[in-house]
């Protein structure tokens, strides 16, 4: 399976903390995204990290892409009650732009404030 | 720019009845996605369209459901004497035709069976 994998499940932190969730895949990709969907919403796009980078900053999230160990990694840097959300990762395995996302199962993150 | 459209936000039927749910692109974009979400699950790819093709139903059920999207109007998703199982949210997303581009999703449809 292609299938990303989110680690851990479930996160609770205080506000100002930084949360880190993991994402693990088994294929080679053309790039990993995340995605933050809030309880009832949509899935609203953060970072596209392209297989030949390594590392991606934008606002407070950092993404860390490693095809070695078929593994990225989402920073969230001093945590507010409004990222509570569920955040996935996808990758986008196929070789042309237009092509499936496979999600993994998502990490359920609670900032409390 | 408007985001991807998708209407109804929510549908209740009956089983046995046909479910039909619509989704607009962002302007100028010809990829087209839909996606199920079952509760506490990630998303699961569906089918991916282009106008007037499909290019990859390789996650849709082959009884009872079927996709489309026309050289006018949104793209549909059409479910054929819908049984319980098929309640979920129903995702659909679009991106443009250049490569290492992030999809763009709608806020779904919640289908409810009774």
């Amino acid at each position: 399976s292609q299938q990303g994998e989110e680690d851990p499940q479930a996160l609770s932190i205080q506000e100002g903390e930084n949360a880190t969730m993991n994402c693990s895949y088994k294929t080679s990709i053309n790039n990993l995204q995340w995605y933050r969907q809030n309880s009832g919403r949509g899935l609203v796009h953060l970072i596209l990290i392209r297989s030949n980078e390594r590392e991606k900053h934008s606002g407070r999230l950092r993404v860390t892409l490693d095809t070695s160990k078929k593994s990225s990694s989402l920073l969230i840097t001093a945590s507010r009650a409004a990222d509570t959300a569920s955040y996935f990762c996808a990758i986008h395995a196929g070789e042309t732009s237009g092509s499936r996302l496979t999600f993994g199962e998502g990490t359920q993150l609670t900032v409390n404030p | 720019n408007a985001g991807v459209m998708q209407n109804p936000r929510h549908l209740v039927r009956r089983r046995g009845q046909e479910a039909r749910l619509r989704c607009s692109p962002v302007k100028g974009h010809s990829h087209v996605y839909w996606y199920r979400q079952l509760p506490e699950e990630g998303l699961k790819f569906m089918v991916y369209l282009q106008k007037e093709n499909i290019i990859d139903e390789s996650g849709m059920p082959k009884e009872r459901f079927s996709a489309e999207f026309p050289k006018e109007g949104p793209s549909i998703l059409r479910i054929q004497q819908v049984v319980r199982g098929d309640s979920a949210a129903y995702f659909c997303a679009s991106s443009p035709a250049v490569n290492n581009q992030p999809q763009h999703f709608g806020d779904g449809t919640r289908l409810s069976i009774l």
